[in-house]
């Protein structure tokens, strides 16, 4: 079974400011991870994903993801966030054989101030 | 691609009715899946299918719950004798077979249960 952790359910910072959420997951075998994010009333949208190969993604709105496998995490970040990036996000691991749905961490509700 | 489409976006019903929600998923991906989301929560996993076949049900689905895609494309989640606890959002997701693809998710079903 797989477990994933977001440490912090609320990140408000300041509009341009930098952001990291942090993701830790927990599975006896490998998988790939993905962050999506969620707008008020709207489903979920893909950011990015990790497969395999460079550690480092690079997904939409700027935003991009390191895996590090030594420490199970999957940390989102973003240099310079604006106020449209205010929504929830999620990160989500699933077993790469092939046979099985995504597992969930709680979200982190990221708010973005002026 | 049109994206995964999920009617209606929002039901309100009274304790103890039955309810049926339909999802559309992008037409050629073959697994479709079920999510119930609740306020505060991630998703979290239902049902999926390969084609017509329902190859895994969580726990969270009793007995009042039932899915079919009874043609491999379109999917109905039903939920007799509704109850409190069954307030949630139902989110509709689809994906090609192949390891690693991205689950693409609709817009959700809000279900209210007075």
């Amino acid at each position: 079974a797989q477990s994933v952790t977001q440490l912090d359910s609320q990140v408000p910072v300041f509009e341009e400011a930098p952001v990291e959420l942090r993701c830790n997951y927990s599975s006896s075998v490998s998988v790939y991870l993905f962050w999506y994010v969620q707008y008020p009333n709207q489903g979920l949208q893909l950011l990015l994903k990790y497969l395999s190969g460079s550690t480092l993604v690079k997904g939409i709105n700027g935003f991009e993801a390191e895996f590090n496998k030594s420490q199970t995490s999957f940390h989102l970040r973003k240099p310079s966030v604006h106020i449209s990036d205010t929504a929830e996000y999620f990160c989500a691991v699933i077993p790469n054989s092939g046979y099985s749905t995504l597992t969930f961490g709680k979200g982190t509700m990221l708010l973005v101030s002026p | 691609d049109t994206g995964v489409s999920q009617d209606p976006r929002h039901k309100i019903t009274k304790r103890g009715q039955n309810v049926t929600f339909r999802c559309d998923p992008i037409s050629e991906h073959n697994r479709l899946y079920w999510y119930r989301q609740t306020l505060g929560q991630g998703p979290e996993f239902l049902t999926y299918f390969q084609n017509e076949a329902q190859l895994e049900k969580s726990r969270l689905l009793s007995d009042r719950f039932s899915a079919e895609r009874p043609k491999g494309s379109f999917s109905t989640l039903e939920i007799q004798r509704t109850e409190q606890g069954d307030s949630a959002m139902y989110l509709c997701a689809s994906s090609p077979t192949q390891g690693g693809q991205p689950q693409h998710f609709g817009d959700g079903t809000r279900l209210s249960i007075l």
